[in-house]
C-alpha cells in the first residue's frame, strides 16, 4: 500500500472559523510533510515531521498549527485563517527525512477561505 | 539557498513527438532529483528519481531522465508523447549535505499533448 490519504476533499471555511485536515499512510514511513500549492505554482514546504516530532516549520504563522498523534497520522489545525490562505493543501510522507528517500504524496484538499 | 529552474513554463506538442524537459539546479554538492507529475484533477506522483549511479535513469510510463552533474541538470525526455501525458511536470531537489532535506521544487512545467 503505498497511498497517503487526506480528508477532507474540500473544505470551505470563514475566517473565524476552526477546522482540521487530517492525512494518514499505512506505510511505515517516518516522515510526514504539509505542503500548500497556489493554482499554477510548485508545492511549497510548510512543516516536516520526523519521528513523531516537528523537524522543520517553514516560518508558518501561527494560524496554522501541526499535529502528529502518531507515526501514522499527522493534522493541521487551522484556525483565524486569511483568503490568501486558500490553496490545495498536500501531505507527503517518506521513509525517512535524513535519507535518499521520495516522498508520496495525498490527493490534497482545496480549502477555500470565505 | 538550493534552487531549481525549469525553463519551460508550457509546452505544446503533438503525439508521437518527442520531448524533452529541461531542469537545472543551483546547489553543488551531493543531490537526489526527481520528477514528479500531476495529472489534471490527481494527486503528484513520482516519475522517477536519481539517487547515485547510472545517471540515465528510467521511470514509469516510457520516461527517462539523464543527470548532468557539472551542467548541474536532470532533464526528462520521452521519445514519444501520448495524449495522456497532458499534465504539469516538476522536478525536485532535495541535498544530502545538509540537515535540511526538504525538497525543492522548480516552478513546473505544463505539458499540452494534442491528438
Amino acid at each position: 500500500d503505498t497511498e497517503v490519504t487526506q480528508t477532507p476533499k474540500h473544505l470551505v471555511m470563514g475566517m473565524t472559523n476552526k477546522k482540521s485536515l487530517k492525512c494518514e499512510q499505512h506505510m511505515g514511513h517516518r516522515a510526514m510533510y504539509w505542503y500548500k500549492q497556489k493554482a499554477k505554482k510548485p508545492p511549497e514546504l510548510m512543516f516536516v515531521y520526523s519521528y513523531e516530532k516537528l523537524s522543520i516549520n517553514e516560518s508558518v504563522p501561527s494560524r496554522f498549527s501541526p499535529e502528529c498523534p502518531n507515526s501514522s497520522l499527522l493534522n493541521l489545525h487551522l484556525h483565524a485563517l486569511q483568503p490568501e490562505d486558500s490553496a490545495l493543501y498536500l501531505c507527503a510522507s517518506s521513509q525517512d527525512h535524513l535519507g535518499p528517500y521520495e516522498q508520496y504524496f495525498g490527493p490534497g484538499t482545496r480549502l477555500t477561505v470565505t | 539557498a538550493q534552487s531549481v529552474s525549469q525553463h519551460n513554463h508550457h509546452v505544446i506538442l503533438s503525439e508521437a513527438a518527442s520531448l524533452e524537459l529541461g531542469c537545472n539546479y543551483s546547489y553543488g554538492g551531493t543531490v537526489n532529483l526527481f520528477w514528479y507529475v500531476q495529472y489534471p484533477g490527481q494527486h503528484l506522483q513520482l516519475l522517477l528519481k536519481y539517487f547515485s549511479g547510472d545517471p540515465l535513469v528510467k521511470g514509469i510510463k516510457g520516461f527517462e531522465a539523464e543527470f548532468i552533474k557539472s551542467k548541474f541538470s536532470f532533464n526528462l525526455r520521452k521519445p514519444s508523447v501520448q495524449w495522456s501525458d497532458t499534465a504539469e511536470y516538476f522536478c525536485a531537489v532535495n541535498s544530502m549535505d545538509t540537515g535540511r532535506r526538504a525538497l525543492t521544487f522548480g516552478s513546473g512545467t505544463r505539458l499540452q499533448v494534442q491528438p
